[in-house]
């Protein structure tokens, strides 16, 4: 089976844009997971999605958001980037929930605020 | 609230043991271990479950001790390819269920 990708691999925006970032699970996947990974603050959750509903939610404001697609592919979306949103954004997915079930991360996403 | 790994950073000479362990402040449902290689996505190691239940590689073992809030990584005869490193993630169940990481533990396997 193929992993989880992410497109693109690597972007770079300025403050004040937005974002939009693409992950496609493992075929047969319906959870799908975005973290948010800085040398700071680590590896850091930021929301779950499993058949097309958002279940689960980490401590972001609200310029954070997602979606997931009846094909279980999701996205994610950043507004008004700030620079402390520079970061590897990592996508995992998982057959049923992420609580019990393995999660095969992504590459990730470099994203970068100048 | 972040778990707490120890120790921070480990040197092991190829073929010896390692213990990392993770400390929590919150009851918990599950532990979840994850390695990451410098540039690479984390890799699932183990899940650990309230209740005994284990999930993950035969090489590798694990412990959830579920009154102390802790869990233990058993890293035994180690290889190169170990180097890397070793993140907790603890969940403490729940409506609005997710995952903790912790800081992370820096593991060298040298020759």
């Amino acid at each position: 089976k193929a992993g989880v990708t992410q497109t693109p691999r690597y972007l770079i925006k300025t403050r004040g844009q937005q974002v939009t970032l693409s992950c496609s699970p493992i075929s047969g996947h319906r959870s799908v997971s975005w973290y948010q990974q800085t040398p700071g603050q680590g590896l850091q959750f930021l929301f779950e999605y499993f058949s097309e509903t958002q279940r689960n939610k980490g401590n972001f404001p609200g310029r954070f958001s997602g979606r997931q697609f009846s094909n279980s592919r999701s996205e994610m979306n950043v507004s008004t980037l700030e620079l402390g949103d520079s970061a590897l954004y990592l996508c995992a997915s998982s057959q049923g929930s992420f609580e019990t079930d393995t999660q095969y991360f992504g590459p990730g996403t470099r994203l970068t605020v100048l | 609230q972040q778990p707490v790994q120890s120790p921070q950073a480990v040197i092991l000479r190829e073929g010896e043991d390692a213990v990392i362990n993770c400390s929590s402040s919150k009851a918990l449902y599950s532990v979840h271990w994850y390695r990451q290689k410098h540039g690479e996505a984390p890799v699932f190691l183990m899940i650990l479950l309230k209740g005994g239940e284990q999930k993950g590689h035969e090489k590798i073992s694990a412990s959830f001790n579920e009154k102390k809030q802790q869990s233990s990584l058993y890293l035994t005869a180690s290889q190169l390819s170990y180097s890397g490193t070793y993140f907790c993630g603890t969940d403490s169940g729940g409506s609005n269920y997710k995952l903790t990481f912790g800081k992370g533990t820096l593991l060298t396997v040298n020759p």
